[in-house]
């Protein structure tokens, strides 16, 4: 079965400081791996995402993430943060073993706390 | 464009009631996920419709819990005899197509049985 480990449940960074924020997967295949964001009371929000080719992903918002096979790895990083990327970041695998890749398995998501 | 809808934002209701869930997927969406999302947890999948059929209901938790897509667009989900344990956050999301598309989520619908 398919999972996702987030080890940090709770992050706190100085804004303008960079950001990385770990995920590991389990997955039986060549998996396709997401990062959502979510706000207080809000729903998810596409990050960015791999389903092949280059490793280094570019995202929304200046995010991007790194696939790494050997360590299987897809870990989340930001060069400055800002305020406003206080939120949970959820880590997510699917892929074509699921029946779709949009059949997703989450992370328990890490929350994060940006001071001033 | 619009975005996926989801009603009521917020749902209280007794232990035993039955409820109504409704998401209304981004137009031309084919497909459309259910999501639950408890308190500190990521989203889990209950269940995903392709058209009109359920395509995958394998998150579903028990027979109290159903899913209806008709007209392969607006989707209700139905828990009937509601308990406390229920209580979470109900994720709708829809994709262009059930392949590696995106999903788009909703704000979620944020049931509450006392």
């Amino acid at each position: 079965a398919q999972s996702v480990t987030q080890p940090d449940i709770h992050i706190t960074v100085s804004e303008g400081a960079s950001l990385e924020l770990r995920c590991n997967y389990s997955y039986g295949a060549t998996p396709y791996l997401f990062w959502y964001v979510q706000s207080p009371g809000q729903g998810l929000q596409l990050l960015l995402k791999y389903f092949s080719g280059d490793t280094l992903v570019q995202g929304i918002k200046g995010f991007e993430a790194e696939f790494k096979r050997s360590q299987s790895s897809f870990n989340l990083r930001k060069p400055s943060v800002h305020w406003s990327d206080a939120a949970e970041y959820f880590c997510a695998v699917g892929g074509p073993y699921t029946g779709t890749a949009s059949k997703l398995t989450f992370g328990t998501g890490t929350r994060l706390q940006v001071t001033l | 464009g619009a975005g996926v809808s989801q009603t009521p934002s917020n749902k209280v209701t007794e232990k035993g009631k039955y409820v109504e869930l409704r998401c209304d997927p981004i137009s031309g969406h084919t497909a459309l996920y259910w999501y639950r999302q408890s308190l500190g947890q990521g989203p889990e999948f209950l269940i995903y419709f392709q058209g009109t059929g359920a395509a995958d209901d394998s998150g579903l938790p028990n027979d109290r819990f159903f899913a209806v897509r008709p007209e392969g667009s607006v989707s209700t989900l139905k828990i009937q005899r509601t308990e406390r344990g229920d209580s979470a956050m109900y994720l709708c999301a829809s994709s262009l197509s059930p392949g590696n598309s995106p999903l788009h989520f909703g704000n979620g619908t944020r049931l509450t049985v006392t």
